[in-house]
């Protein structure tokens, strides 16, 4: 167990719908990161927060969004959804997150999203 | 970002040790060199990481070459629970996001 927690494991949903995953980091973890997983893209990185602002941003689609907050649980939110977009969804945190400081990601169990 | 050469897959015998290597002869000065481990169904799970000095942990070894260009994950008995997907990967010099390659999918017999 990492100690990241993704809500919700399994989401089921139509073409042209909306959805929000949900990450609650590690303890004492600033730093948040949100990566997809499909067969033919593999793992790739989409966003991190750091303490509340965006840090870095990576292959997210304009349709999709995130936010960190106070509590520093993040949530991502897919809109418009495309058959495209099934994959699974993994949230990642670190304690800080910063340039030059290297520092090790831990990753939940990852929320699978099917588009129908 | 720093690629990384793996090859697509190995396989090992349970209780023997394990091999594994990544090729990165661009890597920057910079740049730190971790592996990560995906089992199935699961999110990928930190293993290891080193910058210039071959480093041990509980879980394996990384030796990394003295050029730099490339490194080898070492895990000392392999068990079934090890047959995974093993990433090497590089930190980018402008934060902490993860570049995942292919990896290699280790099998383990019994």
């Amino acid at each position: 167990d990492s100690g990241v927690t993704q809500t919700p494991k399994h989401l089921i949903t139509a073409t042209g719908q909306r959805v929000t995953l949900r990450c609650s980091p590690r303890s004492g973890d600033l730093s948040v990161y949100w990566y997809q997983q499909s067969l033919d893209q593999g793992l790739q990185f989409l966003i991190q927060y750091y303490n509340g602002e965006e840090r870095a941003k990576g292959n997210i689609l304009e349709r999709f969004s995130a936010q960190q907050f106070p509590d520093l649980h993040s949530e991502l939110n897919l809109s418009s959804l495309e058959l495209g977009d099934s994959a699974l969804y993994f949230c990642a945190s670190s304690v800080y997150g910063l340039p030059h400081l290297t520092d090790t990601q831990y990753f939940g169990p990852g929320t699978r999203l099917t588009v129908l | 970002d720093a690629k990384t050469t793996q090859p697509n897959s190995m396989e090992s015998n349970e209780e023997e040790p394990v091999h594994l290597p990544c090729n990165h002869s661009t890597i920057s000065g910079t740049d730190y060199i971790h592996w990560y481990r995906q089992l199935p169904s699961q999110g990928p799970e930190y293993v290891i990481h080193g910058l210039t000095s071959n480093v041990n942990n509980r879980m394996a070894s990384l030796a990394i070459a003295e050029d730099r260009k490339s490194s080898t994950l070492i895990l000392h008995r392999a068990t079934l629970r090890d047959a995974a997907v093993y990433y090497c990967i590089l930190s980018p010099p402008d934060g902490n996001k993860l570049v995942f390659g292919a990896g290699t999918i280790l099998r383990v017999k019994s």
